[in-house]
């Protein structure tokens, strides 16, 4: 059984801070790393998918890095606003050709 | 372009009862695959569907079964329904050949009495 594991499970950050997650996986086997954020009453949404060892992604103030030789990812979230508030979940993606996600970190963002 | 659509949003069973849930894909996607999300979990993985075959399984029963038609759109079907069977069921679509994102749909939330 695959272990993907986040954390914090949850996290409040008052509006302008800087926020990161951290997400834990198998590091044989691996094929890709995804990055998903679900707010409330929505569909998750994809943020990123990370393939190669030192891959960093950024979108906007949002940035991942990957390190797949000890099995860890870093979501960074730069000057947290509210409607960052969601949670936000990894996935691994190994040889078996199917998504494994971890629990996920709840993010709430106050003014 | 309509996006991950799934059917119905909500539904209330009973225990012994089958369910069917429905999923329709992003437009020009050809693989569907379905998840369990009970509360307090991650989503679980429950199987994935190409070319109107099941192609890989997750840690479910064979209570759970479902089906792809030509058209790509699929239906998760739920035998003899448990308490513990109530969560939100996700549904997922993507291209078989990229390892491209998923694109989710907004679940169906199903409650079983």
């Amino acid at each position: 059984i695959l272990n993907v594991e986040q954390s914090p499970q949850s996290l409040h950050v008052q509006e302008g801070d800087s926020t990161n997650f951290t997400c834990s996986f198998p590091s044989s086997n691996f094929y890709a790393l995804h990055w998903y954020r679900w707010e409330t009453a929505k569909s998750p949404e994809a943020l990123f998918v990370m393939t190669l060892n030192g891959d960093e992604k950024k979108k906007g103030r949002i940035s991942a890095t990957l390190n797949t030789k000890e099995g860890y990812s870093y979501l960074y979230i730069k000057g947290s606003q509210p409607e960052d508030s969601a949670t936000y979940l990894c996935a691994f993606y190994g040889t078996a050709s199917k998504l494994t996600f971890g629990t996920g970190t709840r993010l709430q963002v106050t003014l | 372009d309509a996006g991950v659509t799934q059917s119905p949003t909500h539904l209330i069973k009973t225990r012994g009862q089958q369910v069917t849930l429905r999923c329709s894909p992003k437009s020009g996607h050809d693989t569907v695959s379905w998840y369990q999300q009970a509360l307090g979990q991650g989503p679980q993985f429950i199987f994935q569907y190409y070319e109107e075959e099941e192609r890989q399984r997750g840690n479910f029963p064979d209570r759970f079964s479902g089906h792809q038609f030509p058209n790509y759109s699929s239906e998760l079907n739920v035998n003899a329904l448990l308490l513990g069977d109530s969560a939100l069921y996700l549904c997922a679509s993507r291209l078989i050949a990229t390892n491209e994102k998923l694109f989710f749909g907004s679940g169906t939330q199903l409650s079983v009495l």
